[in-house]
């Protein structure tokens, strides 16, 4: 079975540009998520998809990050203007379905590494 | 609201030796507890849940919920267990949230 795929692996922008990255998760998981993780930290959720609607984006700065997931499968996460604490690793994960019954299993991409200078 | 510690950031132990990674929660909820464990180069994944009572790769791990604890035993340690271990809990709104992380490192 493939994995998670997501796109650029890494990424080096000024800051104030702007950068896209791409997911393609594991064919028929419904539930689609993006965390961030920081350097020395967890990974923090952004945004958690159920097919192409948003279940949770509590935690995604809207002034500068926006995410879609038009079709149901593919994902893009998209940051503009980038400052420069956007730098972190962008992990891509997705799950059979949303809930309990899933058992909190969800499976990673490799990340996509952000250096913003 | 929910939270994850795990007051360990780095956690050093000789091969053949007991390891015990530990992981505090707070939840007023039913918590589900997890594992999760990332090796060099290699993704993130899944390594036990409480639910399971299962143990992988010789890692064991109990739910207390009078300490809320949820901590990570293995009675020996291997080389190939250094890795970056993160415990998580699934919340009530069906988010999986995750500590901060504890580096293992196991020494010959």
């Amino acid at each position: 079975e493939a994995g998670v795929a997501q796109s650029p692996r890494y990424k080096i922008i000024e800051k104030r540009q702007s950068v896209a990255f791409w997911c393609n998760p594991i064919s028929g998981h419904a539930t689609l998520y993006w965390y961030q993780q920081i350097l020395g930290q967890g990974p923090k959720l952004l945004i958690q998809f159920q097919n192409n609607g948003v279940v949770d984006d509590s935690q995604l700065p809207k002034d500068r990050f926006s995410a879609e997931r038009l079709k149901g499968v593919d994902s893009t996460l998209k940051i503009q203007p980038a400052k420069l604490e956007d730098s972190a690793v962008y992990l891509c994960a997705s799950s059979f379905n949303q809930g309990r019954s899933s058992g909190g299993t969800i499976y990673f991409g490799e990340g996509s590494w952000l250096t913003v200078v | 609201a929910q939270r994850v510690t795990q007051p360990e950031k780095l956690l050093s132990v000789f091969k053949g030796a007991p390891v015990e990674l530990k992981c505090n929660y707070s939840y007023s909820g039913s918590p589900e507890l997890f594992w999760y464990v990332q090796y060099s180069r290699q993704r993130l994944q899944l390594l036990l849940r409480h639910i399971s009572r299962e143990s992988i790769k010789g890692f064991t791990a109990d739910l207390n919920k009078g300490e809320t604890s949820f901590h990570l035993k293995k009675p020996f340690a291997q080389e190939e267990d250094s890795a970056m271990y993160y415990c998580a809990l699934f919340n009530g709104a069906q988010k999986l949230v995750f500590g901060q992380g504890t580096r293992l490192t196991i020494n010959p």
